[in-house]
């Protein structure tokens, strides 16, 4: 079956350490994968799409690899702040699709 | 500024009644979405619609209808066929071609009296 998976359990890290969140995927071949930020009660909010042909992307203290081969893409804060505390969902996009394939969500806490 | 709006914030059904969730948005995008989401777990897509006058049911359209009249509006309906409508519900909208990010509304959380 085909399924998306990220880490339930909440990524605890100290304010100024990088904080890495993973994002695992089996029986699919997306054409592309963004991460979306959601804070408690909001709606999510984009950060980050990579294509299937990129191998990284970076965006100010962000980066995101996507490796097609472990079907798998990582999430990287570095210097993280306690602003940065959120849930972190992972999506994937198939060629053409109209559907997006949503995680579950990693929630990250940063402490000062 | 452009974005999505969804109403009401909070929303409380009783039993047999059907209940209305707004969605606008003016970034005339041409795609909108209503997804589902629970605790633990993803965002579970209902129904979409590509343009106006046209939608698609979703993974979990039983117990849901939708209309799209407007460019603007795509308005989802929970009927009373739905016997678990209690979750957060968020609309979101995505312009073409596609390989662009959908932008959310801040969503309507759904409570049974």
């Amino acid at each position: 079956s085909q399924k998306i998976e990220q880490n339930s359990e909440a990524l605890n890290i100290q304010e100024g350490k990088t904080a890495t969140l993973t994002c695992n995927y089996t029986n699919y071949s997306p054409a592309y994968l963004q991460w979306y930020r959601q804070d408690p009660g909001r709606g999510p909010v984009f950060l980050l799409l990579i294509r299937e042909n990129e191998k990284e992307k970076r965006k100010e203290r962000l980066k995101v690899t996507f490796d097609t081969t472990l079907k798998q893409s990582l999430f990287h804060i570095t210097a993280s702040q306690p602003a940065d505390s959120a849930t972190y969902l992972c999506a994937l996009d198939m060629a053409g699709g109209f559907k997006t394939i949503f995680g579950a969500g990693t929630r990250l806490f940063v402490k000062a | 500024d452009g974005g999505i709006t969804q109403s009401p914030k909070y929303l409380f059904r009783k039993e047999g009644q059907n209940v209305t969730l707004s969605c606008e948005q003016n970034l005339n995008h041409d795609a909108m979405y209503w997804y589902r989401q629970d605790p633990g777990q993803g965002l579970r897509l209902i129904y979409y619609s590509q343009i106006v006058n046209d939608f698609q049911k979703g993974d979990i359209a039983e117990g849901y209808s939708v209309s799209r009249e407007k460019k603007e509006s795509f308005p989802l309906t929970v009927t009373s066929a739905q016997k678990n409508p209690t979750a957060f519900y968020l609309c979101a909208s995505t312009d073409y071609p596609l390989e662009q990010p959908q932008h959310f509304g801040d969503g309507t959380r759904l409570s049974i009296l």
